[in-house]
């Protein structure tokens, strides 16, 4: 049964880069058909989408956080990663991991919150 | 950018009722369209996928309709399981959410 779980520092200062880890349990990151993605949620709001990425292929980030965001697979160690860098109050949120077969996302890790926060 | 947007915001309802929730976009998504369930402190849990598909495992008295820029999701039959938060999202172009729907006890 495959799972996701997400790992990282709890708070980040402003102006410095958010860097959280996926693992991904019970399969393999390079399974055919799968893309890996990020979504956060601000505390008591909804839902945003930050990018994703599928083995061997280009990442896609959602266009308001291009400029800051960098999604990587290390295949050795099963995992995917999220970079958010110049990070604001406005970037505190749960932050998702998630995994993409059937078109969208439905797979979910159970989700990390990050402060901002000097 | 698709724009999602569901109504109701909040919906009071009690046990054995029947609730519709809608959500519409602001451009044609054809199918794309996923629903999703949310508890507070919890990840959101895929119930409906391609506007009427049924994830697996998910009980059938979820159930989702329409296409184009309307669509609807649907309890046929509350249970107290069922109160949390659902979201629409489209993944036409790339993935955009609804802003949510509070499903309450009355």
């Amino acid at each position: 049964q495959l799972q996701l779980q997400e790992s990282g520092p709890g708070l980040v200062k402003p102006s410095e880069t958010l860097s959280l880890t996926c693992t991904v349990s019970g399969g393999s990151i390079t399974s055919s058909g799968y893309y890996w993605g990020w979504i956060r949620q601000p505390p008591g709001k909804g839902l945003e989408y930050i990018g994703s990425i599928y083995y061997g292929g280009s990442p896609y980030y959602n266009p308001s956080l291009k400029s800051r965001v960098t999604i990587s697979v290390d295949t050795s160690k099963n995992q995917f990663s999220l970079r958010l860098s110049s990070v604001t109050a406005a970037d505190t949120a749960v932050y998702f991991c998630a995994s993409r077969t059937s078109g969208t996302w439905g797979l979910w890790g159970q989700g990390t919150l990050v402060t901002v926060s000097s | 950018d698709i724009q999602m947007t569901q109504s109701p915001s909040t919906l009071s309802a009690s046990v054995g009722d029947r609730v519709t929730i809608t959500c519409r976009a602001s451009e044609s998504i054809s199918s794309w369209l996923a629903w999703y369930q949310q508890k507070p402190g919890k990840a959101p849990k895929l119930l409906i996928y391609k506007a009427s598909s049924l994830e697996s495992g998910v009980p059938s008295r979820f159930s989702g309709s329409g296409s184009g820029t309307e669509f609807t999701l649907t309890i046929s039959s509350l249970q107290p399981d069922d109160f949390a938060t659902y979201y629409c999202q489209q993944y036409k172009s790339y993935y955009t959410f609804g802003q949510g729907t509070k499903l309450d006890i009355k």
